[in-house]
């Protein structure tokens, strides 16, 4: 089973918009991680927010996560044709050592 | 490049078969991870090792297993293989596995079997 679900599950936009992506969890985390996928592609490792933090940036992305919620949400800004890729959020499960993926968002960025 | 390298890149087999993918984690890194991710799909968390001991186990079939060398390589062996095995295997390595650490994946082995 996945620990996180990411919502929107797929989202177009143009160049130059911003796109946001959120992910629910269901455990405690001692952090969330957002990861990128190029199609087939390994997974790149985008930012960590540690669960007590609240907002992280890092260039042109914004992550912020509600632990009362059990939510996070990443933020692309000025999005680019090269932003085109499945994004993913990663917890540990239930403050385990098991690195547990959400199912993905995948967003399209048209020029 | 990520450092993690996985082998064989591509891998085609027949049902029933068996097969061993092969991850090579970046230097320095104790931790390893395995992951299923069928066509769409996300990853489903197979199974993790850490300084050659199974750390914690996911969805993992019966019919897979895995282990950490002393040199800190890792395989993961697929018997019995069916056509729903047919997917793309990631491995990922991590310094300390605690779930503290971004994981470092390497490109995937993708498995087709026929």
């Amino acid at each position: 089973s996945q620990q996180g679900e990411e919502d929107p599950q797929a989202l177009s936009i143009q160049e130059g918009e911003n796109a946001t992506m959120n992910c629910s969890y269901k455990t405690s985390i001692n952090n969330l991680q957002w990861y990128r996928q190029n199609s087939g592609r390994g997974l790149v490792h985008l930012i960590l927010i540690r669960s007590n933090e609240r907002e992280k940036h890092s260039g042109r992305l914004r992550v912020t996560l509600d632990t009362s919620k059990k939510s996070s949400s990443l933020l692309i800004t000025a999005s680019r044709a090269a932003d085109t890729a499945s994004y993913f959020c990663a917890t540990d499960l239930n403050n385990t050592d098991k690195l547990i993926f959400g199912t993905g968002t995948r967003l399209q960025v048209f020029p | 490049d990520s450092g993690v390298t996985q082998t064989p890149k591509h891998l085609i087999t027949a049902t029933g078969q068996r097969v061993t993918l092969r991850c090579s984690p970046r230097s320095g890194d104790l931790s390893v991870y395995w992951y299923q991710q069928s066509l769409d799909q996300g990853l489903q968390f197979l199974i993790q090792y850490y300084n050659g001991e199974e750390r914690a186990k996911g969805n993992i079939l019966e019919r897979f297993s895995a282990q950490q060398f002393p040199d800190l390589h890792s395989e993961l062996n697929l018997s019995s293989l069916e056509l729903g095995d047919s997917a793309l295997y990631f491995c990922a390595s991590s310094p300390s596995g605690t779930g503290y650490d971004e994981a470092f994946f390497g490109q995937g082995t993708r498995l087709t079997v026929v």
